[in-house]
């Protein structure tokens, strides 16, 4: 299985809105990850989780509260998001994260979460 | 500071070759990406290259990689209309590995029948 599943694939929520984001894996990964990607642009990094402890958050606003319950699943939170904030999300992970020189990272993303912000 | 760019569109006639470039400025660089992204779809990673290497195939593509230059290149050999989709280039920065990609801003490639 070399697939990461993301649920939804598509969510439109209202500013005042909580809602989840879903990621899973069943590669023995234990490195995970979360992007945003606009339309027409790169995907931007805003968390990194390894070992199932937050490694990486890119100064992400606290509207955004990602969860790792185990090193299969990676969760982002939602609450009180702003329109500007619709974007596709993306989750990733690799075999490990912060190894040695040689070691290649290389990511496996999912499909994404389209999610609009009304 | 660490930058990738690329041109932002590319079309082409299939069954003709793609070359799509990328420069990037971190030396330091161990592996350098090439990941296709579909419409509405994630990023699918399609090869890769280490910074030791100057060329990488992999059935349809070749990747060549000039490190005095900071230039790398993804060539399509014999395109076809399924290619078509974003191409982004990315470099992974940092002493270690720490799995920190700075994605290109990605070029859109056309596959005209």
């Amino acid at each position: 299985d070399t697939e990461v599943t993301q649920t939804p694939k598509h969510l439109v929520m209202g500013m005042t809105n909580k809602k989840s984001l879903k990621c899973e894996q069943h590669m023995g990964h234990r490195a995970m990850y979360w992007y945003k990607q606009k339309a027409k642009k790169p995907p931007e990094l805003m968390f990194v989780y390894s070992y199932e402890k937050l490694s990486i958050n890119e100064s992400v606003p606290s509207r955004f509260s990602p969860e790792c319950p185990n090193s299969s699943l990676l969760n982002l939170h939602l609450h009180a998001l702003q329109p500007e904030d619709s974007a596709l999300y993306l989750c990733a992970s690799s075999q490990d994260y912060g190894g040695e020189v040689s070691t290649n990272e290389k990511l496996f993303f999912g499909s994404g979460t389209q999610l609009s912000v009304l | 500071g660490e930058d990738v760019e690329q041109s932002l569109f590319l079309s082409v006639r299939e069954g003709d070759s793609s070359v799509i470039n990328c420069t990037y400025t971190d030396s330091s660089s161990t592996y350098l990406y090439w990941y296709k992204q579909e419409p509405g779809a994630g990023l699918q990673l399609l090869t890769y290259i280490f910074s030791n290497m100057d060329m990488k195939q992999d059935q349809r593509l070749t990747v060549l990689l000039n490190k005095k230059d900071k230039h790398l290149s993804l060539r399509i050999a014999d395109t076809q209309t399924g290619d078509s989709a974003i191409y982004f280039c990315a470099e992974s920065t940092g002493s270690g590995n720490t799995g920190k990609l700075i994605f290109g801003q990605g070029t859109t490639l056309q596959v005209k029948p």
